[in-house]
Formats: structure tokens, C-alpha cells, sequence
């Protein structure tokens, strides 16, 4: 079982809609989540962090955490054709640990 | 502020060659962290080092290796290139001691091994 799982799309989204993105972790004690956003031939960009139960929002973008189900998400709202990317759901299983990635969602948004 | 610089950006190899990567980390980031990116596997954590020191490592064989210097640059080597090491090698900077997530990535070296 990988660490970090991911549906790895392509997620296809009409503009302005949402983009609910999903991300399960096996780690009970992983206490940090992040989404990275890469565009086609980019390098990863750190989008969000969340380390606490609950919701996060920066901007259009919105992290939700749920330890007990051990999942994260990220929603998009009013998606552009510029959020058309590979998202990343990144955990850190323990303190010290490595930054763990799953292996991405594809998301197209279609104008 | 300049982002981190990674050299070369493009290389070609033959199998049995070794390769050396170099990194450059944001100015005052002290920890430093390799991942390779392949389309099959994904991102896959190879090292981190803080202060010169190897902080973690990643489920690599041996020909792989790293090293930090006192500036906080970097250097990956690979020995005895095989043809599954063609990938895109990523390198991270972050102002912390380790354990975070908040990382920021170079462009990447790509390394194709012939």
C-alpha cells in the first residue's frame, strides 16, 4: 500500500466550476499535508499547508483536513483554464520524517 | 531574491558512467533535499541534508549518494548509471532544520542514460 494515494485523473473541469481533488494517507501520526501544484515541464510549487483538522482557504483554493479518515482534499473554486496542472498531495509521516508524495491528480479545465 | 539553482539542466549518460549534479539553495536556506521524478514512480525522495549532515535518505542503492558543503550547496552522484536512472532530478530548499513540507524546487536536472 503506498503512504500516499491519489486518483490520478485526468480530473476534467469546465471553467468556473469546482475542482475537488482527494487524497488518502496510511500514516495515523502524519501531522503535516501540503498540496504542491506543477505545471506540464515546471517544477513542483507548494500551494497549501494544513496541519490542523478542519478547513484552510487561501484565495480560490481550499484545504480540508480529517485525521480520524485519514484524508485531505483540496477544492478549487471558479477553476481557470490556468489551474490546468498536476496536483500533489504531500505528507510528512512523523516529525523528522521524509515528505512523502502521492503521485499526482491531472486536472484539465475546459473553457 | 534568486530561487534554487540547479545544474546542468539537460545531461545525456551512457550506462556504467557517473553523474554529478549540483544545487544551489535559496540564500540562507540551510536544508536541502534530492527527490527523482519519473512518470511511473513519481517523486521519490532521495536524501536531505542540513548543516552538512545527512538528515534522512530515501530507499535508493548505494550509487547513489550526496553531500552538502558549508555554503549550503549540494551535490547528487549517481555511479554506474543504469538506463531506469533517466529521470528528472529535483532539488528542494527550505529555511528549516527538517520535518517540513514547505519546500521550494529547482527546474530540475533531466538525466538520460543511454
Amino acid at each position: 500500500q503506498k503512504e500516499v494515494e491519489q486518483n490520478s485523473g485526468p480530473l476534467s473541469v469546465p471553467e468556473g466550476a469546482i475542482a475537488s481533488l482527494n487524497c488518502t494517507y496510511s500514516d495515523r501520526v502524519s501531522q503535516s499535508f501540503f498540496w504542491y501544484r506543477q505545471y506540464s515541464g515546471k517544477s513542483p510549487e507548494l500551494i497549501m499547508s494544513i496541519y490542523s483538522n478542519g478547513d484552510k482557504e487561501d484565495g480560490r483554493f481550499t484545504a480540508q483536513l480529517n485525521k480520524a479518515s485519514q484524508y485531505v482534499s483540496l477544492l478549487i473554486r471558479d477553476s481557470q483554464p490556468s489551474d490546468s496542472a498536476t496536483y500533489l498531495c504531500a505528507v510528512i509521516p512523523d516529525s523528522w520524517g521524509k515528505l512523502q508524495f502521492g503521485a499526482g491528480t491531472q486536472v484539465v479545465v475546459t473553457p | 531574491k534568486a530561487g534554487v539553482t540547479q545544474t546542468p539542466r539537460y545531461l545525456i549518460k551512457t550506462r556504467g558512467q557517473q553523474v554529478t549534479l549540483s544545487c544551489s539553495p535559496i540564500s540562507g536556506h540551510r536544508s536541502v533535499s534530492w527527490y527523482q521524478q519519473t512518470p511511473g514512480q513519481g517523486l521519490q525522495f532521495l536524501f536531505e541534508y542540513f548543516s552538512e549532515t545527512q538528515r534522512n535518505k530515501g530507499n535508493f542503492p548505494g550509487r547513489f549518494s550526496g553531500r552538502q558543503f558549508s555554503n549550503s550547496r549540494s551535490e547528487m552522484n549517481v555511479s554506474t548509471l543504469e538506463l531506469g536512472d533517466s529521470a528528472l532530478y529535483l532539488c528542494a530548499s527550505s529555511p528549516d532544520r527538517g520535518g517540513t513540507g514547505e519546500l521550494f524546487f529547482g527546474e530540475g536536472s533531466r538525466l538520460t542514460v543511454l
